[in-house]
């Protein structure tokens, strides 16, 4: 699929919450993703990736689930800070699609 | 290491002018990718380069628009006759492989 000029959606979470940002992707054969986190006025900034072979990774506060069945990625971010509000998008390096991204809004 | 760098920073330009958007990629790669970011939107891919050669410009307009990585020197995105339609912000990214690296981006505004 391709990206397409939608208004982002928007989550807005308590700090200290856990959020859950989700995508979702139409080629079954995608084989790698990666979750980018960009904040106003900045270039996107790698968080994590997965390959196709695994269902599940982890980094420092961050998951990101793979369902291959659905076709579905979402990422999860552990007791939620300030200073992770930004857009986050998922993206398909190797086909150069980038989601549009989620507006995630953090409430002190 | 530096980053992926991108300059200016911010370009204005006047309807009918020229736009040269540059970028050096961090040490080491040998592949740039442009794309260019609406208000509100996501990243839609423009052009992948390596050194000397266009591998993919499928997200290019068919007009006035043209990239180039050359042997030396950083990779360049050219819009000639801007109109106000190319305002927006433009990233580099740059990888060894997989992983893309991105710049800051520069945010043209075309008057």
């Amino acid at each position: 699929g391709e990206s397409v000029g939608l208004h982002l959606p928007t989550l807005s979470v308590q700090e200290g919450d856990n959020s859950i940002i989700n995508c979702a992707y139409s080629n079954s054969a995608s084989d790698y993703f990666i979750w980018y986190k960009q904040e106003s006025g900045k270039g996107p900034q790698f968080i994590i990736d997965i390959r196709s072979n695994m269902d599940k990774r982890q980094g420092q506060r961050v998951t990101v689930l793979l369902n291959k069945t659905v076709k579905h990625l979402s990422l999860q971010i552990a007791a939620t800070q300030p200073g992770d509000s930004a857009v986050y998008f998922c993206a398909e390096p190797l086909k150069f699609y980038f989601g549009s991204g989620t507006k995630l809004n953090v409430k002190p | 290491n530096a980053g992926v760098m991108q300059n200016p920073r911010h370009l204005v330009r006047r309807r009918g002018q020229e736009a040269r958007l540059r970028c050096s990629p961090m040490k080491g790669h040998s592949h740039v990718y442009w794309y260019r970011q609406l208000p509100e939107e996501g990243l839609k891919f423009m052009v992948y380069l390596q050194k000397e050669n266009i591998i993919d410009e499928s997200g290019m307009p068919k007009e006035r628009f043209s990239a180039e990585f050359p042997k030396e020197g950083p990779s360049i995105l050219r819009i000639q006759q801007v109109v106000r339609g190319d305002s927006a912000a433009y990233f580099c990214a740059s990888s060894p492989t997989n992983e893309q690296f991105f710049g800051p981006g520069t945010r043209l505004t075309v008057l």
